[in-house]
């Protein structure tokens, strides 16, 4: 079975900190991994996708995160955190075979401090 | 191109009603899931259907069924409402098996439901 876990509900930084989101996941395959955003009464939104292509990944807002297979990690990294950039972060696994079912972690919660 | 849209976006109801939640996904894409976002349990996978078929589903009780039609749009349906219904109901739509897919999901904005 295929499962994510992110260490922290809340993660609080100061405005121009580094962001570091942690996340573990659980997968017998290959998988596709994912971080989305999510601002308040909204739905989510990508952030950036692992397909196996590359190990390092960038995505939007100047957020990437680095596949480690050996740690079955993905964090999610910023190196200057914005005002703008608090919300709440998912992150995800998908697998399946006949159609996908996306599994989704707890959700980090990050607080930016001016 | 549009996004997801789903309707209604807010609504109240009563323990024992039953709501049905609708669900357009962006044009030419072919398979719709349906998630239950709450605080206590976060995002919950409901089911996945593709071409009108429920391909994956989840571990809710039988009260939560969906359906899609031919023109890809889906609604899912929660009868004998309960408190613990309450909830933020997300759609995501994504391409179809065979079109590169790589499992990314393109989400609505939800429906909030209420139970009273």
């Amino acid at each position: 079975a295929q499962s994510v876990t992110q260490l922290g509900s809340h993660v609080s930084v100061s405005e121009g900190a580094l962001v570091l989101l942690r996340c573990n996941y659980s997968s017998s395959v290959p998988p596709y991994l994912f971080w989305y955003v999510q601002y308040p009464n909204q739905g989510l939104q990508l952030l950036l996708k692992y397909t196996s292509a590359a190990t390092l990944v960038k995505g939007i807002n100047g957020f990437e995160a680095e596949f480690k297979k050996s740690e079955t990690s993905f964090h999610l990294t910023k190196p200057s955190a914005h005002m703008s950039d608090a919300a709440e972060y998912f992150c995800a696994v998908s697998v399946g075979t006949g159609g996908f079912k996306t599994i989704f972690g707890a959700g980090t919660r990050l607080f930016v401090k001016a | 191109k549009a996004g997801v849209t789903q309707t209604p976006r807010y609504l109240i109801k009563t323990r024992g009603q039953q709501v049905t939640l609708s669900c357009s996904p962006i044009s030419g894409h072919r398979s719709v899931s349906w998630y239950q976002q709450t605080p206590g349990q976060g995002l919950q996978f409901l089911f996945e259907y593709f071409s009108e078929t429920q391909r994956n589903k989840g571990n809710f009780p039988g009260r939560f069924s969906g359906r899609q039609f031919s023109n890809s749009r889906s609604e899912m349906n929660v009868s004998t409402l309960e408190l613990g219904d309450s909830a933020l109901y997300l759609c995501a739509s994504s391409l179809g098996p065979g079109q590169s897919n790589t499992g990314e999901l393109f989400f609505g904005e939800g429906s909030r439901l209420t139970v009273l």
